[in-house]
């Protein structure tokens, strides 16, 4: 089955601290996997994707197939990090449709 | 400059209604998603459109029927509106499929 977990719904940190969201998936293929922000009332928007391998805002994130996760970091977390994180598989060759998780939001407190 | 756009961002309506979201994105984009978003925030993926033919239906109740007239809209029209259907709807494109998605500010509906 193709599953994407997060398994912490809300994540609270203080401004300056290192923040790590989880993600994990499951899916036999090669796997294609994303990390998309919603801010506050704004829309969805991509924040990474794996192939890139860039590091954008501060946040990067490996792909570790061996552990089938895709963790989100930040080594210091600013209040403006505050939003709703999702990762996203995109099976491969299934029309582009992307595999949401449940979604964490991450609260960064001054 | 807005990429995709929604109307209307919010719309209330009463059950056994039947009403219409449209949506456009002028990315020049091949493939149009709709995703449901509920009350839990949980996205999941209702319609894919590639170039105006349906290539994901996810189980999705026969009373939401999605429209296409051209590749930069794909409109989604809903039949007979049940208290359940409350949710963000969001619409997205990408260049194509499995490419990066861009997503509309979401329509929010809610059935009384």
């Amino acid at each position: 089955a193709q599953r994407v977990t997060q398994p912490e719904k809300l994540l609270s940190v203080f401004k300056g601290a290192p923040v790590e969201l989880k993600c994990n998936y499951s899916y036999s293929g090669s796997p294609e996997l994303f990390w998309y922000v919603q801010y506050s009332r704004q829309r969805l928007q991509l924040l990474l994707r794996h192939i890139s391998r860039e590091s954008i805002k501060g946040f990067t994130a490996d792909l570790n197939k061996g552990e089938t996760s895709f963790h989100l970091k930040k080594p210091f977390a600013q209040e403006e990090d505050s939003a709703m994180y999702y990762c996203a598989l995109g099976p491969y060759n299934q029309g582009g449709k992307l595999i949401f998780g449940q979604g964490t939001e991450l609260s960064v407190k001054p | 400059d807005t990429a995709v756009s929604q109307t209307p961002k919010y719309l209330v309506t009463q059950m056994g209604n039947d009403k219409s979201i449209k949506c456009e994105q002028n990315l020049g984009h091949d493939t149009m998603y709709w995703y449901k978003q509920d009350s839990k925030k949980f996205l999941k993926i209702m319609f894919s459109y590639n170039n105006k033919e349906l290539i994901i239906n996810e189980t999705v109740p026969n009373r939401f029927s999605p429209k296409s007239p051209d590749k930069a809209h794909l409109n989604l029209h809903i039949n007979s509106l049940e208290l359940g259907d409350s949710a963000v709807y969001f619409c997205a494109s990408s260049r194509r499929t499995g490419s990066e998605a861009f997503f509309g500010q979401g329509t929010r509906l809610t059935v009384v």
